[in-house]
């Protein structure tokens, strides 16, 4: 089975572009979880939706950002504007369910650089 | 607000060395998850951790949960190469839904 799916694996824009990263998760996961990591901060969670509906978007850092799940396989994140300090890695995980133990399970990620 | 402080922040060893890491709070947690990430890619679950005192063994890799269910410790006996990573531990927050992760521990194993 294809595991998380992410796309793109790289982008770079330069400051004041739209970004939208892409993320299907694993067929039969209800929750999808939308993280950021970098050096400095670790991996912070963004947002995550259960059965497509937002649950906590207390993460997203600025109102620039948002997230959306139209369906139960396809989820974007949208930065807009972008800044250069939004640079970092951007991860999606899917979930079986919210109860229990949560493992999740990670897409590989986006790389975004904003000059 | 709940952490969780993972240590050392780096370790560099060499093939064959023997390590533990850790990972602490101050919080009680139902569970623990231990993740491993290699450069370039997502973290890869590797054991979750429930009862206070378990001890659960991946071949080289040997996980305690701590008796109080506040923290956890990773044991690689005889590490290689391929071990090499970056190490996070992750609980559920106190809503219980969702996960917060340590900042992890960057193994470094050389050959």
């Amino acid at each position: 089975d294809a595991g998380v799916i992410q796309s793109p694996r790289h982008e770079v824009t330069e400051m004041g572009q739209e970004v939208t990263l892409r993320c299907k998760p694993i067929s039969g996961h209800n929750s999808l979880f939308w993280y950021r990591q970098t050096m400095m901060r670790g991996l912070e969670l963004l947002i995550y939706f259960n059965n497509n509906v937002p649950i906590d978007d207390s993460g997203m850092p600025e109102d620039r950002f948002s997230a959306k799940m139209p369906n139960a396989s396809f989820s974007t994140l949208k930065i807009q504007p972008s800044e250069p300090r939004d640079s970092a890695v951007y991860f999606c995980a899917s979930s079986p369910h919210l109860a229990g133990f949560n493992e999740q399970y990670f897409g590989p990620g986006t790389r975004l650089t904003v000059t | 607000t709940q952490l969780l402080e993972q240590s050392p922040q780096f370790l560099s060893i060499q093939e064959g060395e023997n390590l533990t890491v850790y990972c602490n709070s101050s919080s009680v947690f139902s569970s623990l998850q231990w993740y491993r990430q290699e450069p370039g890619e997502g973290p890869v679950l590797l054991v979750t951790v429930v009862t206070g005192g378990e001890v659960k063994k991946l071949k080289r890799l040997t996980f305690q949960f701590g008796d109080a269910r506040k923290d956890s410790s990773l044991h690689i006996t005889a590490a290689q190469p391929g071990d090499t990573g970056l190490y996070l531990c992750a609980a559920k927050d106190q809503a219980g839904t969702a996960l917060i992760f340590g900042k992890g521990t960057t193994l470094s194993v050389s050959s």
